[in-house]
């Protein structure tokens, strides 16, 4: 069974970076063929998505956030990473990382997150 | 960027009784609509895709429906263990968005 897990810093200092990664496991090549993503969640509010990259390396980004971000891939180690810079305390949350599975439903296809990682907490704090 | 706007933004409701959560896009989204369930201290659950499509493994007493800018998600009978916060997420277009979460409780 594919299974997703974050790893990383729990303390960030103010202005420093902030890099996470996911390693995906479960499966030989099961970076292959999906777009993987970052979703933060800060303490007690919603859900906001950070990031994806396609398995070859192409990434989209959230505008409000796309200055200070970069998302890498390493398909031979089955990893994605996360890199956010110049971080604030309003960056302090809890940290996921998410796989986008595509199918075929009413002839459209649908990228969607199927499988979650448990998520890691990132505290920005001196 | 497309706003996701859930209502309510809380609920209760007794063990058995039908339970709807309302998602509204700004803009029309197609049935680009997923739906995840949120249990405090743990990870999203996949429920829904395409707007009405059950992930597999979710029980059939979730349901989804709607197209354009209006989607529902009905629990037909809640159960003590549906006690979690709900969240829409569109994927019509980037930026991926968010809608707030309906928390749901038990009465």
């Amino acid at each position: 069974q594919l299974r997703l897990q974050e790893s990383g810093p729990g303390l960030v200092k103010p202005s420093e970076t902030l890099s996470l990664t996911c390693t995906v496991s479960g499966d030989s090549s099961v970076i292959t063929g999906y777009y993987w993503g970052w979703i933060r969640q800060p303490p007690g509010k919603g859900l906001e998505w950070i990031g994806n990259i396609f398995y070859s390396g192409t990434t989209y980004y959230n505008p409000s956030l796309e200055s200070r971000v970069t998302i890498s891939v390493d398909t031979s180690k089955n990893q994605f990473s996360l890199k956010l810079n110049s971080v604030t305390a309003a960056d302090t949350a809890v940290y996921y990382c998410a796989r986008r599975y595509s199918t075929t439903w009413r002839f459209s296809t649908h990228w969607y997150f199927d499988l979650w990682g448990r998520g890691t907490l990132v505290a920005v704090s001196s | 960027d497309i706003q996701m706007t859930q209502s309510p933004s809380s609920m209760s409701a007794f063990v058995g009784d039908r339970v709807t959560i309302s998602c509204r896009a700004s803009q029309g989204i197609s049935n680009y609509l997923a739906w995840f369930q949120q249990k405090p201290g743990e990870a999203p659950k996949s429920l829904i895709y395409g707007a009405s499509s059950l992930q597999s493994g979710v029980p059939s007493r979730f349901s989804g429906t709607g197209s354009g800018s209006d989607f529902t998600l009905t629990i037909s009978s809640l159960q003590p263990e549906d006690i979690a916060t709900y969240y829409c997420q569109q994927y019509s277009t980037y930026p991926l968005t968010f809608g707030g979460g309906t928390k749901v409780e038990i009465k």
